[in-house]
């Protein structure tokens, strides 16, 4: 599966959008970019998917560049409950194993 | 629905020990995922059963951990004899057969630690 990067860290102000970026250049014609995200120590919580097309559900928003290799997803209005660490994850649909790797912690600050 | 049960939540053993985690996966999901995060590392994947059957189990450390899921429902992961580099928190996941639904869905984790 293709590897992610993403930034280490990023604030955001309470209210305001979060745009989280996510790198993968190296992503195959059939992985789909996952997003998940882990508050605290508890279990990692998936967000949204995308192949190719923008995804939005009640949670996020997923806008994924037209050469696939960038993708950002969009907190439309953080709150101080959206302070977690966020992973970008490309994996192939039939839900093989996940690469996590390090994620970006999001401060949502007041 | 319920979400994916993991027991216990947390475990203190002895070096040497075994310990048995246990994972309730939404029912009817056949797909059921092991993952773990050590200190200060990255989640790690484990092990990947459909139904009863070892999809695949790359992930597993080494011969001291054994992950069963006798009729395909529940998992167990045991872990013996347990070491010190075993502590982190046990992630079990679940996801239908059917993926169109999306991710996959994590319980909260065990936190095991191994004095």
């Amino acid at each position: 599966d293709a590897k992610t990067t993403q930034p280490t860290s990023m604030d955001c102000a309470e209210g305001r959008a979060a745009n989280l970026p996510c790198n993968h250049s190296t992503i195959s014609g059939n992985e789909y970019v996952y997003w998940y995200r882990q508050i605290h120590s508890q279990g990692p919580q998936y967000i949204i998917h995308g192949l190719k097309n923008n995804e939005t559900n009640e949670m996020a928003s997923l806008i994924i560049t037209e050469d696939r290799k960038s993708s950002t997803l969009i907190l439309p209005h953080a709150t101080l409950r959206d302070t977690a660490v966020y992973y970008c994850i490309v994996s192939q649909y039939n839900f093989n194993k996940f690469y996590f790797g390090s994620g970006t912690k999001l401060n949502v600050k007041p | 629905e319920a979400g994916v049960t993991q027991f216990p939540s947390h475990s203190v053993i002895e070096k040497g020990q075994t310990v048995t985690l246990r994972c309730d996966p939404i029912s009817g999901h056949d797909n059921l995922y092991w993952y773990r995060r050590v200190m200060g590392k990255e989640i790690k994947f484990l092990l990947h059963f459909v139904k009863e059957s070892k999809q695949d189990e790359s992930g597993m450390p080494n011969n001291r951990f054994l992950a069963e899921r006798t009729g395909g429902t529940y998992s167990t992961l045991k872990v013996q004899p347990a070491e010190l580099e075993d502590s982190g928190v046990y992630f079990c996941a679940s996801s239908p057969l059917d993926s169109s639904a999306g991710g996959y869905t994590f319980g909260s984790g065990t936190r095991l630690t191994v004095v």
